[in-house]
């Protein structure tokens, strides 16, 4: 497997069920971020962790909880969610730089993305 | 805060034909990073090219090219020799750094759709 990964890539799920959606990236890269996008709206940050550790929070219900046991992999744990919920979950991640200054690494890459129902 | 506009809901072209996706932007930040990325029906976001704030040249990589004019705080896309294949949803959207990590703003896109 190559670049960045999600399972599973369609998901329809209850709104008292538990499920997780995955994110494997194979880049060497040590961010990775969750974005949800929903319908006509732009896509909105989740969730950033860097080096394993959670940076940004970008106020997200506690029903959505992540996970990110190593700089590989990635989870977004569900439980009791919503019908608004519904939408298209994107990982990405990117190679962290310590640096202020934009460069070319800085570019994000995405897996193909979880299309969630919530019924 | 950073801001993105993409001011072009839809978009047409013909086959063979160059189109000019717009995006402009707003940041206080002296060092930051424009990016275009291009969303097929399938979801997945793909990067198409990269521009530099501090980068005298404008970008490009094949048939992409990005018009960067930055005292205008815009970041066109520009796409030449237009086929099928192309036709997808288009993202402008714009770096910067806090805390060593990469936090990237983007516009409300561009659906744009080639004419055969």
């Amino acid at each position: 497997e190559t670049g960045v990964t999600q399972t599973p890539r369609h998901l329809v799920m209850g709104m008292t069920n538990k499920k997780s959606l995955k994110c494997e990236q194979h880049l060497g890269h040590n961010a990775m971020y969750w974005y949800k996008q929903s319908a006509k709206k732009p896509l909105e940050l989740m969730f950033v962790y860097n080096f394993k550790e959670q940076t940004e929070n970008n106020s997200v219900p506690s029903r959505f909880s992540p996970e990110c046991p190593n700089s590989s992999h990635l989870f977004l744990h569900l439980h009791t969610l919503q019908p608004e919920d519904s939408a298209l979950y994107l990982c990405a991640s990117s190679l962290s730089l310590p640096s202020g200054r934009a460069s070319p690494t800085d570019t994000q890459y995405f897996g193909p993305g979880t299309r969630l129902t919530v019924l | 805060a950073q801001k993105i506009t993409q001011t072009q809901p839809g978009m047409f072209v013909q086959e063979k034909e160059a189109v000019t996706l717009d995006c402009t932007y707003d940041t206080s930040d002296q060092s930051y990073g424009l990016f275009w990325y291009k969303q097929p029906s399938s979801g997945e976001m793909i990067f198409l090219i990269y521009q530099g704030s501090y980068d005298e040249q404008n970008a490009t990589e094949g048939r992409y090219s990005l018009n960067f004019q930055k005292a205008r705080k815009s970041a066109n896309l520009v796409i030449s020799a237009s086929q099928l294949g192309d036709s997808a949803m288009y993202f402008c959207a714009m770096r910067e750094v806090s805390g060593g990590y990469q936090k990237v703003t983007f516009g409300t896109g561009t659906k744009l759709q080639v004419i055969p």
